[in-house]
């Protein structure tokens, strides 16, 4: 099956500082999404990008099909951005998703 | 967004019993669910994929008879766990998909803990 791989693992920001979180895929996906879980475990979608470059606002996302990466950039990081990151990705939009192992991202004041 | 719900949030029993999860698509008809399990601090792992109207598929090393899974309608999938024990305790996730695109929502998942 599909290998998702992320990084980093784990990162620290200041408040303000600006990031950009990978995901890489083993094999071609057709259905790809990036989730932000907050402290009470619910999934928040950020974004659907089986390909191209998406923005809301504070946060973007580009997916680079052709060489099996996303990547999600966070600008002007805030606290409440804290939380895991994840992206997941599927062969088609019928095949369930495979999650990466997150990105555990702590901003401070 | 599309809204999933899940009941309950929290659920605490004795080993032993059986416990019934509830997910449902609120304001979207899903014909394929999806049911994940995730231990603290780790990721989402599939359990099993829930088709409406038909058995579900589990992924490999997952009990079928003790992850019981009914999808009787387009809105609604329920997870029974069966004799539940003590390393069944976990945060149990669903998702639906729309139909297109193939977005996936998550429910808020429901945490269980086996005595």
């Amino acid at each position: 099956g599909i290998q998702v791989e992320q990084s980093p693992p784990d990162l620290i920001l200041q408040e303000g500082a600006n990031s950009t979180l990978r995901c890489n895929f083993s094999d071609s996906v057709n259905n790809l999404q990036w989730f932000h879980q907050n402290p009470w475990g619910q999934l928040i979608n950020l974004f659907y990008i089986p390909s191209g470059t998406k923005q809301n606002g504070r946060l973007s996302a580009t997916t680079v099909a052709t060489e099996r990466y996303s990547l999600l950039y966070i600008s002007s990081s805030q606290t409440t951005d804290s939380g895991v990151y994840f992206c997941a990705g599927g062969r088609s939009g019928n095949t369930p998703l495979v999650f990466g192992k997150g990105t555990r991202l702590s901003v401070i004041a | 967004g599309a809204v999933v719900s899940q009941h309950p949030s929290r659920v605490i029993c004795k080993s032993g019993t059986s416990v019934k999860i509830e997910c449902r698509s609120l304001d979207f008809q899903a014909t394929t669910m999806f049911w994940y399990r995730q231990f603290p601090k780790k990721s989402l792992m599939l359990m099993a994929t829930s088709n409406e109207g038909s058995k579900a598929t589990y992924e490999q090393g997952v009990e079928k008879d003790k992850f019981l899974i009914n999808h009787a309608s387009l809105t609604l999938s329920t997870l029974t766990v069966t004799s539940a024990h003590p390393e069944d305790s976990s945060f149990y996730i669903c998702s639906a998909r729309d139909s297109s695109p193939y977005e996936q929502f998550f429910g808020p998942g429901t945490r269980l803990t086996v005595l």
